[in-house]
């Protein structure tokens, strides 16, 4: 079965530093992955995806997330955080496209001004 | 328009009781799901529903139930509500087989006395 773990429950920030978020799957095959962004009383909302090609994938608000098998991760990285980001960050991880998704279980990011 | 809505965003009830949340999607997405988000924020699936299949987490009690009237709703309904049913309720759609993209709802918080 697979798994995900997001090693950071919490993580603080200042404004305009730069943000790794951690995410470790465990699945026998090459994986599908996600990460999804929820604002506070909010759905979530797909920042990036993996399924195959180029290890490091380029996502909505400046967000990017890369692929190392070897390491079995997934981290999120953005450059320079904004206020605005302040959220909850998961990584997900699925079997194949369709199906459903197995969630980690979140890291609350808050940024300092 | 909201591509993905659910009904009612609160609800509050007393143990034993029988209710249900209302999702619908305008999205011409052909599964759509149930997650349970509970205190710790851990997302869990609990169902995946199109039109020829119902795939069912098997930890999920059989006092919860999916019900598709069709293709763009997918109503939950739990039955004897216990106090460990409080949580965020998501509902979410997405091309079977396609993208893998989860279009989320805005969840409903649904508090059990």
């Amino acid at each position: 079965a697979q798994s995900v773990t997001q090693p950071d429950i919490h993580i603080t920030v200042s404004e305009g530093a730069s943000l790794e978020l951690r995410c470790n799957y465990s699945y026998g095959a090459t994986p599908y992955l996600f990460w999804y962004v929820q604002s506070p009383g909010q759905g979530l909302q797909l920042l990036l995806k993996y399924f195959s090609g180029d290890t490091l994938v380029q996502g909505i608000k400046g967000f990017e997330a890369e692929f190392k098998r070897s390491q079995s991760s997934f981290n999120l990285r953005k450059p320079s955080v904004h206020w605005s980001d302040a959220a909850e960050y998961f990584c997900a991880v699925g079997a194949n496209a369709g199906n459903m998704l197995t969630f980690g279980g979140g890291t609350r990011l808050m940024v300092k001004p | 328009d909201t591509a993905v809505s659910q009904t009612p965003k609160y609800l509050v009830t007393q143990m034993g009781n029988d209710k249900s949340i209302k999702c619908e999607q305008n999205l011409g997405h052909d599964t759509m799901y149930w997650y349970k988000q509970d205190s710790k924020k851990f997302l869990k699936i609990m169902f995946s529903y199109n039109n020829k299949e119902l795939i069912i987490n098997e930890t999920v009690p059989n006092r919860f139930s999916p019900k598709s009237p069709d293709k763009a709703h997918l109503n939950l309904h739990i039955n004897s509500l216990e106090l460990g049913d409080s949580a965020v309720y998501f509902c979410a759609s997405s091309h079977g087989g396609g993208t893998g993209e989860l279009f989320f709802g805005e969840g409903s918080r649904l508090t059990v006395l």
